[in-house]
């Protein structure tokens, strides 16, 4: 069965500093991958996808994830983090015989220090 | 806004009793995704509907139901709720299966 694991419940940089979440995958078909964003009180919002074209996916605000094949990993970064940044971020993995639905990480919660 | 809209907002009851919660997805998506998100359980896929028709279906309790009507706006019932349905409830909506899914603000629910 597949299933994705977000490395870090919590994770803590300072303001212009590197963003790196870290997001692995299981699946044994190809999958389609994508990074959403929650902010407080707010629904989720897509940040980027993978869908088997490109392996590095630039998203919105800055973000972008590589998809590793060999790693089965998806990890997200942003190269100069902003107090705005800060939310909680999950990976999703669709599998194209699953009809669409959305398996997500736990979540990883970002804070910004000034 | 993802164009995606739910209500209510909120929603407080108690254990025993129904609700519905309704969904109106973006313009042109026939698509919809129900979401159950909890603390202790992350964010689950309940249902999905493609126009009109049940398509995939997830951990989604007896207890829930949902339906897709012509004008494909979406509904999620729940029954005989229990302290342990207290959550937030989202509705997602897409052009097609496999494109990505657009989320409503969605529905917080509170069973005392």
């Amino acid at each position: 069965a597949q299933s994705v694991t977000q490395l870090g419940s919590h994770v803590s940089v300072s303001e212009g500093a590197l963003v790196l979440l870290r997001c692995n995958y299981s699946s044994s078909v190809p999958p389609y991958l994508f990074w959403y964003v929650q902010y407080p009180n707010q629904g989720l919002q897509l940040l980027l996808k993978y869908t088997s074209a490109a392996t590095l996916v630039k998203g919105i605000n800055g973000f972008e994830a590589e998809f590793k094949k060999s790693e089965t990993s998806f990890h997200l970064t942003k190269p100069s983090a902003h107090m705005s940044d800060a939310a909680e971020y999950f990976c999703a993995v669709s599998l194209e015989n699953q009809g669409g639905k959305l398996i997500f990480g736990q979540g990883t919660e970002l804070s910004v220090k000034p | 806004d993802s164009g995606v809209t739910q209500t209510p907002k909120h929603l407080i009851t108690a254990t025993g009793q129904r609700v519905t919660l309704r969904c109106s997805p973006r313009s042109g998506d026939l698509s919809v995704y129900w979401y159950q998100q909890s603390l202790d359980q992350g964010l689950q896929f309940l249902i999905q509907y493609y126009n009109g028709e049940e398509r995939a279906k997830g951990n989604i309790l007896e207890r829930f139901s949902a339906q897709q009507f012509p004008d494909l706006h979406s509904e999620l019932n729940l029954s005989s709720l229990e302290l342990g349905d207290s959550a937030l409830y989202f509705c997602a909506s897409s052009v097609v299966s496999y494109n990505e899914q657009f989320f409503g603000p969605g529905t917080r629910l509170t069973v005392l």
